[in-house]
């Protein structure tokens, strides 16, 4: 059973360029979670999306962050107009379901502005 | 949000030694994860406890739930142990708050 997989595993944008990060869910899930870690600090959550939906995307920044989670297809995080501090490492996890299930993360997407 | 407070932040073991890492926060929880950081970055999943307590090979972890900490005990430490320790509890939401971590080097 593959876990969750992230692409790319690095990506280096210039600043003003796009980044496009993706997410595929263990199989079987269908809540997937975007979390940011930023240098030595902890994971902050950023949003929560299931199939078509986002249901909490309290901790994602007003502009140029985006996400989605189409029928098909990976869950993409999208960030524009990138500037130096978006450096961090980008993790997605997935779950089963609500209510507070255990939570699987990715090996994570480590962007880098130049 | 739930307030997530880990202690030691940073901890040296010479290999062979035991540990207790601890996990203090500030709300009642739906549930609790620790994970494990590893030098490359990964988070390594260790254990799902919203309360009592749980036994993997050399690890195990404790919840107390109404007195609002976790423990994580490491018993003869190896260094593939290093890395950084991560406490994370839900009080329900749809998300899990992370606590700063405990950077642990096991030295031989």
């Amino acid at each position: 059973n593959a876990g969750v997989m992230q692409n790319p595993r690095h990506l280096v944008r210039r600043r003003g360029q796009e980044a496009r990060l993706r997410c595929s869910p263990m199989k079987g899930h269908s809540h997937v979670y975007w979390y940011r870690q930023l240098p030595e600090e902890g994971l902050k959550f950023m949003v929560y999306l299931q199939k078509e939906n986002i249901i909490d995307e309290s901790g994602m920044p007003k502009e140029r962050f985006s996400a989605e989670f189409p029928k098909e297809g990976p869950s993409i995080l999208r960030i524009q107009q990138v500037v130096r501090g978006d450096s961090a490492a980008y993790f997605c996890a997935s779950s089963p379901g609500t209510g507070g299930p255990e939570q699987y993360f990715g090996p994570g997407t480590r962007l880098t502005v130049t | 949000g739930i307030q997530v407070e880990q202690s030691p932040p940073d901890l040296i073991l010479q290999e062979g030694a035991n540990s207790t890492l601890r996990c203090n926060f500030s709300d009642s929880v739906n549930n609790l994860q620790w994970f494990h950081q590893n030098p490359w970055g990964q988070l390594i999943n260790l254990f799902y406890i919203p309360s009592g307590t749980k036994q993997n090979g050399r690890l195990s972890a404790t919840t107390v739930a109404t007195e609002r900490y976790s423990l994580l005990y490491i018993s003869s430490s190896q260094t593939t142990d290093s890395g950084v320790y991560f406490c994370a509890p839900n009080p329900g939401a749809n998300n899990l708050f992370f606590g700063t971590g405990t950077r642990l080097t096991v030295i031989p």
